[in-house]
């Protein structure tokens, strides 16, 4: 069965930093583009960033966290992460992971329940 | 960025009733456009893509429909497990971006 399992959320002062990670199973991680999206408390779903399936296909972000937040990947290991820097008190939310369909990687397919980043001093 | 519509931001029906969420998109997006079902608590789920092609495991009693500008997400005879809330987005470009979500509750 296919999974995804993000971890290491947590709680955060501004300005501070947190890896999350995305471990994936039942299916060949390193076919798929992957994204994160998350959600705010009380609001709803914001696509974060995307990672091709090849480096060389490059990687997207949304304008809100551009230059503050990296995704990249592991394909040994099956997992994705999303290191997020310099963060304020508007990137509290819970953060999913998503994997794209074939093809057409902003459509997903399946997603992982979400770990939550609170960012509070 | 593409900015994505939904109507009604909010629902009240009852089990069995028909139901359509409408969706705009700000530019033309062919049918780059899909519908997620999100339960407080739980993973999104994916119910149509490509404007009309239902999800395998997804129930028949869903459907979607429109190209361009304008789709809609129908629920033929609403099940008590529908109750949720339900989002377009455009696959068309990055920035993707959702629409505000329809709150969908029991009448």
């Amino acid at each position: 069965e296919v999974h995804l399992v993000e971890s290491g959320g947590g709680l955060v002062q501004p300005g501070g930093s947190l890896r999350l990670s995305c471990a994936a199973s039942g299916f060949t991680f390193s076919n798929y583009a992957m994204s994160w999206v998350r959600q705010a408390p009380g609001k709803g779903l914001e696509w974060v960033a995307l990672i091709s399936v090849s480096d060389a296909a490059g990687s997207y972000y949304a304008d809100s966290v551009k230059g503050r937040f990296t995704i990249s990947r592991d394909n040994s290991r099956n997992t994705l992460y999303l290191q997020v820097n310099s963060l304020r008190a508007e990137d509290t939310a819970i953060y999913y992971c998503a994997k794209a369909t074939v093809g057409v990687p902003g459509t997903f397919d399946i997603w992982g329940r979400g770990t939550m980043v609170t960012v509070s001093s | 960025d593409i900015q994505m519509t939904q109507s009604p931001s909010s629902l009240s029906a009852s089990v069995g009733d028909r139901v359509t969420i409408t969706c705009r998109a700000s530019q033309s997006i062919s049918r780059n456009l899909d519908w997620y079902q999100h339960k407080p608590g739980k993973a999104p789920k994916l119910l149509i893509y490509a404007a009309s092609t239902l999800q395998s495991g997804v129930p028949s009693r869903f459907s979607g429909s429109g190209s361009a500008t304008d789709f809609t997400l129908t629920i033929s005879s609403l099940q008590p497990e529908d109750f949720a809330t339900y989002y377009c987005q455009q696959s068309y470009n990055t920035p993707y971006t959702f629409g505000q979500g329809t709150k969908l509750e029991i009448k």
